[in-house]
């Protein structure tokens, strides 16, 4: 049972439009969101993360926006350049796990168009 | 700082053989990570060690073992490998603070005939 679903395998947006990521989750004891870019035969790299005491948070170009009551968050991208095509993964922490692994979504490709 | 180096980059194994992956960080984490990650699949937990000296469970551990060497260091062991054990792995690591940002490794892309 998936506890944080990404529903979108893959996204196409043109370039300077701005990029909607969406992320649901199921578990109502995570805390804590992350979202993480990947590039072909790389690591995962850390974007932006909120807090479940938050509905949302900012840096930059992009914004996560959270709201509890539908367990649903999103991942705001404006505007949005060519450097961010890549898969991005939505990942949720349980409360008080300080040292627990995430739970991961299946991710999200993005392709931004020129 | 080098950051979470994992080694080797890419593997191939029969079915039986076994294996350790290598994992680095030189960032002073408490905590340490392994995933791995399937196609379509987002990153599974495998094991995880909170602190020096501690290990635990994660989401799919059965065919591993792991070891927290010391604070750096943190190996993934396949004693028998198996193909559905084909995947790339990842190691990872973070400070025990609000937040669990987690840095990733590039991944050990490993086949198993």
């Amino acid at each position: 049972d998936q506890q944080v679903k990404q529903n979108s395998p893959s996204l196409s947006v043109q370039e300077g439009r701005i990029s909607i990521l969406n992320c649901d989750y199921t578990n109502s004891m995570f805390d804590y969101f992350l979202w993480y870019k990947k590039y072909p035969a790389e690591g995962p790299t850390f974007l932006i993360s909120i807090s479940s005491i938050k509905d949302k948070n900012e840096d930059g170009r992009f914004t996560v926006f959270l709201n509890k009551s539908a367990k649903h968050l999103s991942l705001h991208i404006v505007p949005s350049q060519p450097g961010d095509s890549a898969v991005y993964f939505c990942a949720a922490r349980y409360s008080g796990g300080g040292a627990d692994g995430l739970t991961f979504g299946k991710g999200t490709h993005l392709i931004i168009q020129p | 700082n080098a950051g979470v180096t994992q080694t080797p980059k890419f593997q191939v194994l029969k079915t039986g053989q076994s294996m350790t992956l290598q994992c680095a960080q030189d960032m002073n984490h408490n905590s340490m990570y392994w995933y791995r990650q399937d196609p379509g699949m987002g990153l599974r937990l495998i094991y995880y060690s909170a602190s020096e000296g501690t290990t635990d469970k994660g989401e799919v551990p059965n065919g591993y073992n792991v070891s927290r060497l010391n604070k750096r260091e943190f190996s993934l062991r396949l004693e028998s490998a198996a193909p559905s054990q084909t995947s790339v792995y990842f190691c990872a690591s973070s400070s025990t603070r609000e937040g669990n940002e987690q840095f990733f490794g590039p991944g050990t892309r490993l086949t198993v005939l």
